[in-house]
């Protein structure tokens, strides 16, 4: 079964400090890995997303490092708010090549608490 | 204001009672996909609907059911075989022109059992 690792469960960070979420696969087909920040009672939005072609993707305070020899790819917020706080979603999707579907795995969660 | 609708915010069913969740977008967007979310278990997929009239059960689509019979309109039914079916459900759409992986949430429904 194609899985994704998501590590820590939860994180607690002081405000400007710098949270790390990492994540690892095992399906080397993947060829696309967003992440996904949720707010209590609210749907997953669209925070990054990186293809396995780059090693390093950067908006605003969030980063994306990818590393595909090792099957593994991090989150890191920058200077982190109390806004931030939130849980956070890894996945990983695969075109099916029979349907021209994508289908997201996504890992378990992190939740994120930055203090003030 | 185009987006995900998912209604209602909140809903209870009782033991043996089939429930109907609605999940509505106008983003014209081709694929549909219903999620369940459990505390600490990520999300999993139930169904998804790559076009109008056709759909595929997911990971976990035991005592679920689903139509789509609008482009607009994918439904997610919890049938009375579904013996745990409290929590948060999730619907969600995609374009599938131009090879877009991103998917759109709506708000979600939580589900709770009397």
């Amino acid at each position: 079964q194609q899985q994704v690792k998501q590590s820590p469960q939860s994180l607690i960070v002081q405000k400007g400090g710098i949270p790390i979420i990492n994540c690892a696969y095992e399906n080397t087909a993947f060829d696309y890995f967003p992440w996904y920040q949720q707010f209590p009672g609210k749907g997953p939005a669209l925070l990054i997303a990186i293809r396995p072609d780059v090693s390093e993707k950067k908006e605003g305070r969030f980063t994306i490092s990818f590393n595909k020899s090792a099957k593994q790819f991090s989150l890191h917020i920058m200077d982190s708010q109390p806004g931030d706080s939130a849980t956070y979603f890894c996945a990983a999707s695969i075109r099916d090549s029979g349907a021209g579907s994508y289908q997201l795995t996504f890992g378990k969660g992190t939740k994120l608490s930055v203090i003030p | 204001d185009g987006g995900i609708t998912q209604s209602p915010k909140y809903l209870f069913r009782k033991e043996g009672q089939n429930v109907t969740l609605s999940c509505e977008q106008n983003l014209n967007h081709d694929a549909m996909y219903w999620y369940r979310q459990d505390p600490g278990q990520g999300l999993r997929l139930i169904y998804y609907s790559q076009i109008v009239n056709d759909f595929q059960k997911g990971d976990i689509a035991e005592g679920y059911s689903v139509s789509r019979e609008k482009k607009e309109s994918f439904p997610l039914t919890v049938t009375s075989a579904q013996k745990n079916p409290t929590a948060f459900y999730l619907c969600a759409s995609r374009a599938t022109s131009g090879a877009q992986e991103t998917q759109y949430f709506g708000p979600g429904t939580r589900l709770l059992v009397l």
